[in-house]
């Protein structure tokens, strides 16, 4: 049973464009949303957190949005660079400690020229 | 700073036999979590350890399971490898705090197993 899902399995997006990546989840007792990203031959880094009494968390050129009654979260990077191109995972925990994460898995953005 | 080291990088086993994973996670972070990563399955959580105690475990059989040493460093072994055990064996460190902060996790590289 997946509960947090990541329905596109890839997004090809041009650089200066906006790039969305969506991800839902089932389990109503998640309180807290992350976005980690991976490179080939590394593990995953943290980009952007949310917590579910926010709707909108801005860093930078990522900013995440928080549907708490869609169950449905998306991750925004704009613009897009080059150097954006990886695997972005969307995970989710409940209360209690940060460290048991369930992940999505995956959306693989290409960032083209 | 240092950030989180594994070993192996690579290994490649047969099926029945056992393997030893290894993780030294960043100076001062007493948390050490174990994850499973396989194609189409994402990340799956294995189990955490904070201050040499399992304090979560995920849904994984007993042949899964790990220690945390005094110093942090933690390892995990599978015993009696499947096929199916084939994937990218990643650890994480934080500082461990219940209450969440940014929620971060600081992942190694990970070990990759090939189970033939």
């Amino acid at each position: 049973d997946q509960q947090v899902k990541q329905n596109s399995p890839s997004l090809s997006v041009q650089e200066g464009r906006i790039s969305i990546l969506n991800c839902d989840y089932t389990n109503s007792m998640f309180d807290y949303f992350l976005w980690y990203k991976k490179y080939p031959a590394e593990g995953p880094t943290f980009l952007i957190s949310i917590s579910s009494i926010k709707d909108k968390n801005e860093d930078g050129r990522f900013t995440v949005f928080l549907n708490k009654s869609a169950k449905h979260l998306s991750l925004h990077i704009v613009p897009s660079q080059p150097g954006d191109s990886a695997v972005y995972f969307c995970a989710a925990s409940d209360t209690g400690t940060a460290s048991k994460l369930t992940f999505g898995t995956g959306t693989r953005l290409q960032v083209t020229l | 700073k240092a950030g989180v080291t594994q070993t192996p990088r690579y290994l490649i086993k047969t099926r029945g036999q056992q393997v030893t994973l290894s993780c030294s996670p960043i100076s001062g972070h007493r948390s050490v979590s174990w994850y499973q990563q396989t194609p189409g399955q994402g990340l799956q959580f294995l189990f955490e350890y904070f201050s040499e105690t399992q304090r979560n475990k995920g849904n994984f059989p007993g042949r899964f399971s790990g220690r945390q040493f005094s110093n942090s460093r933690s390892e995990m072994n599978v015993s009696t490898l499947e096929l199916g055990d084939s994937a990218l064996y990643l650890c994480a460190s934080s500082k461990g705090s219940f209450k969440h902060s940014t929620g971060e996790l600081f992942f190694g590289e990970g070990s990759r197993l090939t189970v033939l």
